[in-house]
Formats: structure tokens, sequence, C-alpha cells
């Protein structure tokens, strides 16, 4: 079965500080990958996705997000956040044609 | 730009009556889009699947008479909301995708819609 799991619900860094947000998929077939983030009634905003190719991808706002085959994860990370990172984030898997499915999310909070 | 536009993007209802949300790919053909819903502090749940001129595919437990899908063509799909009552309020958000084998790869979501039912 198609799955998505994020198993940090919240998380609480430092501005400046790294961040690495979780995602591990379960899927039938090698999945295109997603992170999405949310901010308070807004809706998605697409960060990266991973296709195919180089399995280190570079998204916007100094994301990245490496895609581990023999892990089944595709984590994302930042090297130094920003307070204005605090939001929604959401790890999606589907392929084109498919369903995409979200995992259940991770809350980002950034301390000044 | 924006290559999925929904629209509206919030939209206030009185209990009883019908909402309708569109979604269109803005440089793309859709050959197959998505209609997800989000409950607060929840993640997005797939409502259903609909390919253009077909009937849309609903996920289980969701009520394809209240929530009607039509994907007329191929940068046009609508989901109305019939007989809207207050736990229909929701985020909606549609993604538009292109087909499994296109060479041009498309895959973007909507803005979304927040629905409030009064």
């Amino acid at each position: 079965a198609q799955s998505v799991t994020q198993p940090d619900i919240h998380i609480t860094v430092s501005e400046g500080a790294s961040l690495e947000l979780r995602c591990n998929y379960s899927y039938g077939a090698t999945p295109y990958l997603f992170w999405y983030v949310q901010s308070p009634g807004q809706g998605l905003q697409l960060l990266l996705k991973y296709f195919s190719g180089d399995t280190l991808v570079q998204g916007i706002k100094g994301f990245e997000a490496e895609f581990k085959r023999s892990q089944s994860s595709f984590n994302l990370r930042k090297p130094s956040v920003h307070w204005s990172d605090a939001a929604e984030y959401f790890c999606a898997v589907g392929a084109l044609g498919d369903k995409v499915i979200f995992g259940p999310g991770t809350s980002l909070s950034v301390i000044p | 730009g924006a290559v999925v536009s929904q629209h509206p993007s919030w939209v206030i209802c009185k209990s009883g009556t019908s909402v309708k949300i569109e979604c269109r790919s803005l440089d793309f053909q859709a050959t197959t889009m998505f209609w997800y819903r989000q409950f607060p502090k929840q993640s997005l749940m797939l409502m259903a699947t609909s390919n253009e001129g077909s009937k849309a595919t609903y996920e289980q437990g969701v009520e394809k008479d209240k929530f009607l899908i039509n994907h007329a063509s191929l940068t046009l799909s609508t989901l109305t909301v019939t007989s809207a009552h207050p736990e229909d309020s929701s985020f909606y958000i549609c993604s538009a995708q292109t087909g499994l084998h296109s060479t041009n790869e498309k895959l973007f979501f909507g803005s979304g819609t927040q629905l409030s039912v009064l």
C-alpha cells in the first residue's frame, strides 16, 4: 500500500540553526517525491520535487532534499533556518497519472 | 506565474446552498485532476480522481452525490459541493497533471479554496 510518514509532528529550532525534516514512504514503483510548505490559512507552495536523476534536489528558499532509495526516504534540509520558515511542511509521493498522497505534516516553529 | 488557477480562494455560503470550485491548468493540458480536502491542522486527504471526459473515481468514504466533479475539458475541472452544511467547511485543493507517459511532465497544485458554511 502507498503511504507517507513524517515521524516528527512538531519541531522547534532556533533561527540560524540547521533543519532536517524526515519523510519516509512506501510505494510500489519508483515514486515522484515532493515537499510542500503551507503557511497558516494559505495554500500549498512547492519547495522541490524529485522525478529522476540526481538524488540531491535543490529547491526554493534554500531548501534541499535527498532521495535515498535504500532507506525509502526523502528528507528535507536547510542549513540555516529563518523565522519566516515557520510553517507546516508536507511530504508527498505519487506518480504522474496516479494519485499523490500526502504525509501527515510536520509543524515547524522557529525561535528568534 | 501560477500554472494552476483555483477559484474562488475563499467562499462563505449558507447551509443548504451549493458551491462550485474551479480548477484550471493555465499552460498545459491536464489529463488527470485530483481534488483534496484539508481539515484544520491536518494533512490533505484525496477525495477523488478525475480524467477528462470520464466519471470521477471517488475515494472510500467520499459521497459522490455530494461532491460533484466535472472534468469537461483538458484545462478545467470543477468541484461542486451540493447542499453544503457546516461540516463541509474545509480547505479544498486541486491538482492538475499531465498523463503518465507524457514527455512534458506537469504536476501542480492550485492555491486552494477555503469554504465556510454558515
